[in-house]
């Protein structure tokens, strides 16, 4: 069946460190993968988003490279910030199934001190 | 537009009484979404609303969980009654279409079984 796999947390950084959260997915097809961060108190957010082979997703210096012959989409920032602290998530859906389900990895948290 | 929401954002109850959870999507979507994250472990899928339908009950662990959507409005989440094992946070999300893969989720209600 379908899944993800996300690097184990918490990742403790500095400020302005770079980081990667490693992510592979199993799936048949060609699913769209995702990228949601939940910060503390708060819901899940989309923070990037990538549909096909090759595609690079980014947001606020966050980016992600949709990598089929590696089926991973690591999670990569140059810079990171104390306000990036937070709960990321991998997740894909499905080819062709847009109306259904996420699949989520188990979510890696990221702490960042000054 | 206001986002996803739910209530209560915690609830603290004893092992065989009753909980019910409830998501306001965001105005206009007919898609909506419950998800499940027990301590440490993935978010898991639990069901899928279109308007008041139930497209996908797959995710449901057992008998003891009841999602209604009447109206096809506001959604909630029923256990009756509640084991230990159900502590964890649910997730509500909503999307505009179903060909939409983008879903919006809400802060989540924390459960925890006693």
């Amino acid at each position: 069946g379908n899944s993800v796999t996300q690097m184990e947390g918490p990742v403790t950084l500095s400020e302005e460190a770079f980081l990667t959260i490693n992510c592979t997915y199993t799936a048949t097809g060609y699913p769209s993968l995702f990228w949601y961060v939940q910060y503390p108190g708060e819901g899940l957010q989309l923070l990037l988003k990538a549909t096909k082979a090759d595609d690079k997703g980014s947001n606020k210096g966050f980016e992600a490279t949709y990598r089929k012959e590696t089926t991973s989409f690591h999670l990569e920032k140059g810079s990171v910030q104390v306000s990036d602290s937070a709960v990321y998530f991998c997740a894909l859906i499905q080819a062709n199934q847009a109306g259904t389900a996420l699949i989520f990895g188990k979510g890696t948290t990221l702490s960042v001190s000054s | 537009e206001a986002g996803v929401t739910q209530f209560p954002s915690h609830s603290v109850i004893e092992k065989g009484q009753t909980v019910t959870l409830r998501c306001d999507p965001i105005s206009g979507h007919d898609n909506l979404y419950w998800y499940r994250r027990v301590m440490g472990k993935e978010i898991k899928f639990l069901l899928h609303f279109v308007k008041e339908s139930k497209q996908d009950e797959s995710g449901m662990p057992n008998n003891r969980f009841l999602a209604e959507r009447t109206g096809g409005t506001y959604s909630t989440l029923k256990v009756q009654p509640a084991e230990l094992e159900d502590s964890g946070v649910y997730f509500c999300a909503s999307s505009r279409v179903t060909s939409s893969t983008e879903q919006f989720f809400g802060p989540g209600t924390r459960l925890t079984v006693l």
